[in-house]
């Protein structure tokens, strides 16, 4: 079934500690998305992609790191989580990085670092 | 700077109509779009407008005024599915999405 795959679906994660957050998307889209949600704000982007080989911060990219090594892969790596990156994390994809191209969303991970 | 303002929460009876508003600032503009979330899944689309005017989509209608920097997401004969949060977002001069925090819609019998 074509779409995006998140993993894991939920995490507890100890603060400090280091983790990956994994995205696979299977219908060859250029462009991809990372945005983090949290109660009360809209989606925020953390980093992007408009095509394999290229990365770009977003508004909130500060303490994630990203890797776009092959079109359907988009990790978003955590380096040392701290409690504020508690959130809905979002990837997202979309054909290309231009007007009238809609995102597709994955299921979303459910991180919580204590 | 970059705004996306949309009612918080808005409460509807099944079978009735609902508008839900957004307004919008951003640096430059290439569309406006409507998406639906349940609550705890991802986003779906809904909608794109780049041109004023309404775009319908069965019981869904969008409208567009640029020069007023206004959306408004139009629902027709509610149905309980349509509860959910409805999120605004406008694509900036960069085609990177500026969202709104989401209009939680609620439908009583």
């Amino acid at each position: 079934i074509a779409g995006i795959t998140q993993a894991p679906t939920s995490q507890i994660l100890a603060a400090g500690r280091r983790m990956t957050l994994r995205c696979t998307q299977d219908m060859r889209h250029n462009a991809m998305y990372w945005y983090r949600q949290d109660l009360g704000l809209g989606l925020r982007l953390i980093h992007y992609s408009n095509t394999a080989g290229t990365t770009g911060k977003g508004e909130v990219p500060d303490g994630y790191s990203v890797s776009r090594a092959n079109t359907d892969d988009f990790p978003l790596t955590l380096a040392s989580a701290v409690p504020s990156q508690t959130s809905v994390y979002f990837c997202a994809s979309s054909a290309e990085t231009s007007a009238h191209n809609e995102q597709f969303f994955g299921p979303g991970t459910r991180l919580t670092v204590l | 700077g970059q705004n996306i303002d949309q009612p918080t929460e808005m409460t509807a009876t099944e079978g009735a109509i609902v508008q839900i508003n957004c307004t919008y600032q951003t640096s430059g503009f290439n569309g406006l779009f409507w998406y639906q979330q349940h609550a705890g899944e991802a986003p779906t689309f809904l909608s794109y407008n780049v041109l004023d005017g309404l775009e319908e989509k069965g019981r869904f209608s969008s409208f567009l005024s640029r020069s007023k920097g206004y959306s408004y997401l139009l629902l027709k004969e509610l149905q309980m599915k349509d509860s959910a949060s409805y999120l605004c977002a406008a694509m900036d001069s960069n085609y990177q999405l500026i969202w709104g925090a989401g209009t939680k819609l609620i439908i009583k019998p």
